[in-house]
């Protein structure tokens, strides 16, 4: 597609409810990042992923967090047993090689979000 | 730890006003500052990117300059338009890594 689309736009759940949140990249972007804004909040690094190497999963914030990349396009990110406390707009971006922006294929894109409402 | 402060956090300006958005980083050790745009319900817009070797970027009516010794960022819109209402994002790269880490933005309103 044109962009990196983000699907679905809103989701509210109640709190204790598995949520899934599907991002697609820009096609042939090897690199995938998932990203979260809470109210008030800047930009918080969730996790990501390039190629066929292992995810850097070092922003999750905890283990009911979790997220797969299938076939190196399509990503699902998974949080089980949701708390209020997840309510947030979770952004997905792409880029074609990863690494700094800047440098060829650095430049991260981004889609629109989901905003997730834990009731 | 890199920590990246943005002031103001909002601001409200007749059209046609001059501007200034800030940004200030803990870390001068850094590598590129990117400004990014934020509408409602839409992801993030690229506006400006400098890398650590320069001083500044222009595109159009937007000037972004970066003193990294002082662990500044300073953007700078002339002759604002309603079309600027946005969120207005700073994002340092550093310590080599090549994820970011984010101011909480300034939002902006420009009125008629």
């Amino acid at each position: 597609g044109a962009g990196v689309s983000q699907s679905p736009s809103n989701k509210v759940t109640e709190k204790g409810k598995d949520v899934e949140l599907r991002c697609d990249p820009i096609s042939g972007h090897t690199a995938l990042y998932w990203y979260r804004q809470s109210l008030g909040q800047g930009l918080e690094f969730l996790i990501y992923f390039q190629g066929n190497s292992a995810p850097d999963k070092s922003g999750l914030p905890s283990d009911r967090f979790s997220a797969e990349r299938t076939g190196g396009s399509v990503s699902t990110l998974t949080i089980q047993r949701t708390q209020q406390e997840d309510s947030a707009v979770y952004l997905c971006a792409s880029s074609l090689t990863g690494g700094l922006p800047g440098l060829a294929g650095g430049q991260q894109f981004f889609g629109p979000g989901t905003r997730l409402t834990v009731l | 730890k890199q920590e990246v402060t943005q002031i103001p956090a909002a601001l409200s300006v007749p059209e046609g006003e001059n501007l200034v958005l800030n940004c200030s980083f803990t870390d001068s050790a850094i590598y590129n500052l990117q400004w990014f745009r934020q509408d409602p319900g839409k992801g993030l817009t690229s506006l400006l990117l400098i890398q650590s070797s320069q001083r500044e970027q222009t595109s159009g009516r937007l000037n972004a300059s970066l003193d990294k010794s002082s662990g500044r960022s300073t953007l700078y819109i002339a002759a604002s338009q309603p079309g600027d209402s946005a969120t207005y994002l700073c994002a340092v790269y550093s310590g080599g890594s090549y994820i970011p880490t984010f101011g909480r933005g300034t939002s902006l309103i420009v009125h008629p």
